[in-house]
């Protein structure tokens, strides 16, 4: 079974760092890209980034670049985003999500929630 | 970028219903158009493919048409577990991006 298993909840300060882990089992990390979509309260999903586990090459949302950076531990089949300088514009949950072969998402984590707040 | 134009925002409807949502591209996308249905405090799950293929394990009252810049999801004969929001997500290049969502609501 595909499983795409996140961290818990986050409370950071403002202008503070985090990084979000998505740890995946039940398949060969490296035959699939990973990416990661932000949803603020309420609202519709945005793309963030793409990364290759294979060769971490990776694919920015320009929104997103300086803000996110998308890394791979392949020893461990865990993807990783981090987040810099945080707002309060940041506040959101982040899904990391499978890119499957035939391009789409078919797998997605539960969601981290990060609340970036003093 | 390309930017997805899904309506309605919302809809009512009833157990039994037939609705259909919208989504337009601003550009041709050919079918590289996925649909994808959401529940509250949950992750998004796919529903459509390629704008009219169904992912494994998705009932047959959903289907998915259209090309191009044109595309809609219909669902027949509501059931309770479909009221939700749904998303389009187009994936012709980069930046991937989805429409605004339309949240079904049970009238």
């Amino acid at each position: 079974e595909v499983l795409l298993q996140q961290s818990g909840p986050e409370l950071v300060k403002p202008g503070a760092s985090v990084k979000i882990p998505c740890k995946a089992s039940g398949y060969t990390f490296t035959d699939y890209n990973m990416d990661w979509v932000k949803q603020s309260h309420g609202k519709s999903l945005e793309w963030i980034g793409d990364i290759n586990p294979n060769n971490g090459g990776t694919i920015y949302n320009q929104k997103f670049k300086g803000k996110a950076t998308l890394t791979v531990d392949k020893s461990s089949s865990t993807a990783y985003m981090e987040l810099r300088s945080l707002t309060s514009e940041d506040t959101a949950v982040y899904y990391c999500a499978r890119w499957g072969l035939l391009d789409y998402f078919d797998y997605w984590g539960q969601g981290t929630t990060l609340t970036v707040s003093s | 970028d390309i930017q997805m134009t899904q309506s309605p925002a919302s809809l009512s409807a009833s157990v039994g219903e037939t609705v259909t949502i919208t989504c337009r591209a601003s550009e041709n996308i050919y079918s590289y158009l996925a649909w994808y249905q959401q529940k509250q405090g949950k992750s998004p799950q796919l529903l459509v493919y390629n704008a009219k293929t169904l992912a494994e394990g998705v009932p047959s009252r959903f289907s998915g048409s259209g090309s191009g810049t044109q595309f809609s999801l219909k669902i027949n004969s509501l059931q309770p577990e479909d009221f939700g929001s749904y998303y389009c997500q187009h994936h012709y290049g980069t930046p991937l991006t989805f429409g605004a969502g339309t949240k079904l609501e049970l009238k």
